[in-house]
């Protein structure tokens, strides 16, 4: 079974940091993009950062750049999220998402692969 | 900026609704690289459509998928109770960078 499992949230002070881990099985994590996707209460969805599967590609939002990174450790099929200076306005439920296309020569085709999400709360 | 949908559709079962998701010549107008999800309360998000109209394996052929300029659509066909959630339409927009619509909330009547 496909499956992609968040882990690492939790409360934090504003302007502490938090690394968020996704663990990947059932699929050759290898071959696939994955993205973090963010949902604050009660909003819509946001793209947080997103990495190619030859790791060749990252990006991120606007409102993340020069706080998060992005990083992938084939070896332990897993996806990282290392979440710096984080605000209050950082706090959602993160989401990991499996890249929908095997060795895409695109950054992007879709999420077919969703976990079921880790909680940040930041918070003096 | 965020891509603009309607923020609230609704119909009745059997009928077709269509949902759209207006972006810029920077990203739905540049590339054939929108997707459509489907979120129930408290459910992760569901591929639906992908790279305009693609669906993946095992998602209803009553879900369908277009793009004219700047616009992408998706359409559900015979709605039924369960198509009830929230749709977020999202484009690849260049530089390695995403970005999503605001969602639209779906009622079946």
């Amino acid at each position: 079974e496909v499956q992609l499992v968040e882990s690492g949230g939790g409360l934090v002070q504003p302007g502490r940091s938090l690394r968020l881990s996704c663990a990947a099985s059932g699929f050759i994590f290898d071959d696939y993009a994955m993205h973090w996707v963010r949902q604050a209460p009660g909003k819509g969805l946001e793209w947080v950062s997103g990495i190619s599967w030859k790791s060749d590609s990252i990006g991120y939002a606007d409102s993340v750049k020069g706080r998060f990174t992005i990083s992938r450790d084939n070896a332990k099929n897993s996806l990282y999220l290392q979440m710096n200076s984080l605000r209050e306005e950082d706090t959602a439920l993160y989401y990991c998402a499996k890249g929908s296309t095997i060795r895409g020569v695109r950054f992007y085709y879709g999420m077919d692969v969703w976990g079921q999400g880790t909680t940040v709360t930041v918070s003096s | 900026s965020a891509l603009t949908q309607p923020a609230s559709v609704s119909g009745s079962p059997g009928q077709s609704i269509t949902i759209s998701c207006t972006g810029t010549s920077s990203d739905v107008g540049d590339y054939n690289l929108v997707s459509w999800y489907q979120q129930h309360p408290g459910k992760a998000p569901k591929l639906l459509i992908f790279e305009v109209n693609k669906r993946p394996s095992g998602v209803s052929n009553r879900f369908s998928g277009s793009k004219s300029g700047n616009t992408a659509s998706v359409t559900i066909s015979g709605l039924q109770a369960e198509d009830e959630a929230d749709y977020y339409c999202c484009s690849y927009a260049g530089s390695s960078t995403l970005v999503f619509g605001g969602g639209t909330k779906l009622t079946v009547l």
